[in-house]
């Protein structure tokens, strides 16, 4: 079974350009969630969608962030104009949830590595 | 608010034992367990739900203390394999189905 897939792996732009990334969850999968990862952190929440969806974007800067799921099978998370502390890992993962399955394991895609300078 | 995971780092040689301890300040639903080595995504190992229902890996053990809000990982006769930063993630009653992770303990195994 293929995982959760996630492009480019790494990007390096200069501050105040745009930038997007992709990802494609594992096949079935209802949910999914982007994070960020800084450095020496855990992933941080930033856009949860059941099917199409969103169900939480509490944690994304909606000033510059952007996220939309396809059809409810892939999604994009766009940042524009970015800012030099946009720099981080951004993490796709995947579940399956149920009605009575609140907490479903997570699938995470190898992330993509956005370097601002 | 993010949950304190304890120590923040641990070195063992193989065959030693580690703890690793997860504690939030809210009531929790469920506490899940990753493991993330460097430059990797980071990997499922365990779910624990509230009730005692546990979901994860054969050769790892957990426990869950509803009561107190905390959890422990039990790594026993350790593997070099098992380097790598350990994540506990919370969901609480009031946000059901999001995780909120720990800021991750450092294993390193030694020969």
């Amino acid at each position: 079974e293929a995982g959760v897939v996630q492009s480019p792996r790494y990007k390096i732009i200069e501050k105040k350009q745009p930038v997007a990334f992709w990802c494609n969850p594992i096949s079935g999968h209802n949910t999914l969630y982007w994070y960020r990862q800084n450095l020496g952190q855990g992933p941080e929440l930033l856009i949860r969608y059941e099917n199409e969806e969103a169900v939480d974007d509490s944690q994304l800067p909606k000033d510059r962030f952007s996220a939309e799921r396809l059809k409810g099978v892939d999604s994009t998370l766009k940042i524009q104009p970015a800012e030099l502390g946009d720099s981080a890992v951004y993490l796709c993962a995947s579940s399956l949830v149920t009605g009575a399955d609140r907490g479903g394991e997570q699938y995470f895609g190898p992330g993509t590595r956005l370097t601002v300078t | 608010q993010q949950p304190v995971q304890s120590p923040q780092a641990v070195i063992l040689r193989e065959g030693e034992d580690a703890v690793i301890n997860c504690s939030s300040s809210k009531a929790l639903y469920s506490v899940h367990w990753y493991r993330q080595k460097h430059g990797e995504a980071p990997v499922f190992l365990m779910i624990l739900l509230k009730g005692g229902e546990q979901k994860g890996h054969e050769k790892i053990s957990a426990s869950f203390n509803e009561k107190k809000q905390q959890s422990s990982l039990y790594l026993t006769a350790s593997q070099l394999s098992y380097s790598g930063t350990y994540f506990c993630g919370t969901e609480d009653y009031n946000q059901g189905g999001k995780l909120i992770f720990g800021q991750g303990t450092e294993l390193s195994v030694k020969p």
